[in-house]
């Protein structure tokens, strides 16, 4: 099993559409979480921490579910300029171990 | 304006010729790692730098090596390339060796191994 899972989509929706990833993570260790996001050929960038409490950042709000182990992210009102792939992150200790991705195709 | 930089950004290259690939931050971080990329894996990790003059392997360090002579440089090196470690390589930094700090990454080489 990997440490790190995500639904590899790809997740295709309408422009205006809310869209909802899942992560799951393996080892209960896990101190904190991530989500980047990764256009395609290019270096992968931080979109938002996960925060126990939850967090929001505009249309995106991130969601860690400690007893479950899985954070989530929701897009609301998605955007063309959302299309990108979305990686999962999750740091035990100094090493971080990376979801292998979730793709999103915003559309017209 | 802060950023990490990788030299190449392309490279293709024949077994068993040794290769390095550069990786310099501006940013005064501590930390530094490599990661290759590859379709339905994601990002593992190869090695990591907490400071200079310490190095550790990561998830798949077999085939590289690592140096942190000065804190702004980490260049990896591929003694004896094989087809297997045709892949994209990303290097990154943050501040500290946390995590909870947020990791800025390279633009990415792409190592092609015939």
């Amino acid at each position: 099993r990997k440490e790190v899972e995500q639904d590899p989509g790809p997740f295709n929706v309408p422009e205006g559409a809310t869209v909802a990833f899942n992560c799951t993570y393996s080892n209960s260790a896990s101190q904190s979480f991530f989500w980047y996001r990764q256009d395609c050929r290019k270096e992968p960038k931080l979109l938002m921490s996960v925060y126990s409490s939850g967090n929001e950042d505009g249309r995106f709000t991130a969601q860690l579910n400690r007893a479950s182990q899985y954070i989530s992210l929701l897009i609301r009102d998605s955007k063309l300029s959302d299309s990108a792939t979305y990686l999962c992150v999750v740091n035990i200790g100094v090493e971080e171990r990376f979801g292998a991705g979730t793709r999103l195709t915003v559309k017209p | 304006e802060a950023q990490v930089t990788q030299n190449p950004r392309y490279l293709i290259t024949v077994t068993g010729k040794k290769l390095t690939v550069t990786c310099s931050q501006n940013m005064n971080h501590e930390y530094m790692s490599w990661y290759r990329q590859d379709p339905g894996l994601g990002l593992r990790q190869i090695y990591y730098s907490m400071n200079v003059e310490v190095t550790d392997k990561g998830d798949v360090p077999e085939g590289y090596k690592v140096s942190r002579k000065e804190k702004r440089n980490f260049p990896l090196i591929l003694e004896s390339p094989s087809p297997n470690q045709t892949s994209l390589y990303f290097c990154a930094s943050r501040l500290g060796s946390g995590g909870y700090y947020e990791q800025y990454f390279g633009p990415g080489t792409r190592l092609t191994v015939t």
